[in-house]
């Protein structure tokens, strides 16, 4: 089975411009999450769709959001970049059945940096 | 509420030594809990987890985790150290929302 895919790898955008993430996860898994990851502040729970229903949100502003499609493929999106936004985002997808419920698999991450 | 608490943000050891990497958690219900390892500009690879089954949990890699009810703890072992260990590594407990909440990570440099 292919991995959690994330695209695009790497990014560079201007402070105030708007970005889309996107996230393919592994066949047959539901569940998708994503995390960000900064030096200072670590790995961060964003938020979590399954079956298209955002299911569960951190903390973080309004700026970032998120959207599940029926393939349970997934997108975030983050408008009105901050200097502060620059981060490893990641993906990760869970197959959501039996005792495999509380696994997550994790793609490789979108490199985003805000200038 | 979960947490999870990583002592040592830079293990060194050297190459054939025992690696000891601890974690220790706080929950409130039976906790889930995962130790994850991060290579380099890579995401994160599931090396191993507890979901009650065992207490001395096997993973990948010759890497294994011992869960302590009475000591609060689920360090992470592997007895000899190779130098493609050299990474961060995370432990993480799953809340009662199912998100995952990570420790701070762990460096472990392995000295040739």
């Amino acid at each position: 089975k292919a991995g959690v895919t994330q695209t695009p790898r790497y990014l560079i955008k201007t402070r105030g411009q708007q970005v889309t993430l996107s996230c393919s996860p592994i066949s047959g898994h539901r569940s998708v999450s994503w995390y960000q990851q900064t030096p200072g502040q670590g790995l961060q729970f964003l938020f979590e769709y399954f079956s298209e229903t955002q299911r569960n949100k951190g903390n973080f502003p309004g700026r970032f959001s998120g959207r599940q499609f029926s393939n349970s493929r997934s997108e975030m999106n983050v408008s009105t970049l901050e200097l502060g936004d620059s981060a490893l985002y990641l993906c990760a997808s869970s197959p959501w059945t039996g005792e495999s419920s509380y696994e997550q698999y994790f793609g490789p991450g979108t490199r985003l940096t805000v200038t | 509420a979960q947490s999870v608490t990583q002592l040592g943000s830079h293990v060194s050891v050297s190459e054939g030594a025992l690696v000891l990497l601890r974690c220790n958690y706080s929950s409130s219900v039976p906790p889930y809990l995962f130790w994850y390892v991060q290579y380099p500009n890579q995401g994160l690879q599931l090396l191993l987890k507890y979901t009650s089954a065992a207490t001395l949990v096997k993973g990948i890699n010759g890497f294994e985790a011992e869960f302590k009810k009475s000591e609060t703890s689920f360090h992470l072992t592997k007895p000899s150290a190779h130098m493609s260990d050299a990474a961060e590594y995370f432990c993480a407990v799953r809340d009662s929302s199912y998100k995952l909440i990570f420790g701070s990570g762990t460096r472990l440099l392995v000295r040739p």
